[in-house]
């Protein structure tokens, strides 16, 4: 079965490091991966996708994502944190007219 | 250029009874997508619609029903509500361009509480 993974409930990081938001999948054929962000309350914001082409992607806010097909992960990244990305990040796995399946959520945390 | 819009946003109804949510899908975008995201949890599909007929449809009872109009905008009905029905209602529209395909907008939510 198609299926995305989340490994890490929660990841604290202080403003101004380095942050990783990890993401495995399982899936068959060739996947469509997405980054989303949800603050409180809110809807899901679009962050970047791959779908074919360069391993990674830049999206927006600052994120990009690593495509690694052979450790089957499309982890999101940002160079420097901020307090302000604090928020719930979603993977999630599709294609073009098939259901997303998302991941559990991952809490990020950035202390000032 | 508008985003995927959702109506209303906060709503309150008793057990039994029945609602309909409301979705216009981001202008150039011909399909809509809905899903129940439950507190604490991801998003889970329940359907599809595309050119006014359900495409693919979640794991999810007879009780919720959808239809998408003419002009691509789509509405979820659930019938006979459940507590367990409390939830915030994702819309999401896609669609294809000469860049190919355009990805999932979402909608900010409608948010229901059945009590």
């Amino acid at each position: 079965a198609q299926s995305v993974a989340q490994p890490e409930d929660q990841v604290n990081v202080a403003e101004g490091n380095p942050l990783t938001v990890k993401c495995t999948y399982s899936v068959s054929g060739n996947p469509y991966l997405f980054w989303y962000v949800q603050y409180p309350n809110r809807g899901l914001q679009f962050l970047l996708k791959y779908i074919t082409g360069d391993n990674l992607v830049k999206g927006s806010y600052g994120f990009e994502a690593e495509f690694n097909k052979s450790q089957t992960s499309f982890h999101l990244k940002k160079p420097s944190a901020l307090v302000s990305d604090s928020a719930l990040y979603f993977c999630a796995y599709g294609g073009a007219t098939n259901k997303l399946i998302f991941g559990t959520g991952t809490l990020l945390a950035v202390q000032p | 250029d508008a985003g995927v819009t959702q109506s209303p946003t906060h709503l309150i109804k008793t057990r039994g009874q029945q609602v309909t949510l409301r979705c216009s899908p981001k202008s150039g975008h011909d399909t809509v997508s809905w899903y129940q995201q439950a507190l604490g949890q991801g998003p889970q599909f329940i359907f599809q619609y595309y050119e006014e007929e359900e495409r693919q449809r979640g794991n999810f009872p007879d009780r919720f029903s959808g239809h998408q109009f003419p002009n691509y905008s789509s509405e979820l009905n659930v019938n006979a509500l459940l507590l367990g029905d409390s939830a915030l209602y994702l819309c999401a529209s896609s669609g294809w361009g000469q860049g190919g395909f355009y990805g999932y907008t979402f909608g900010s939510g409608t948010r229901l509480t059945v009590v």
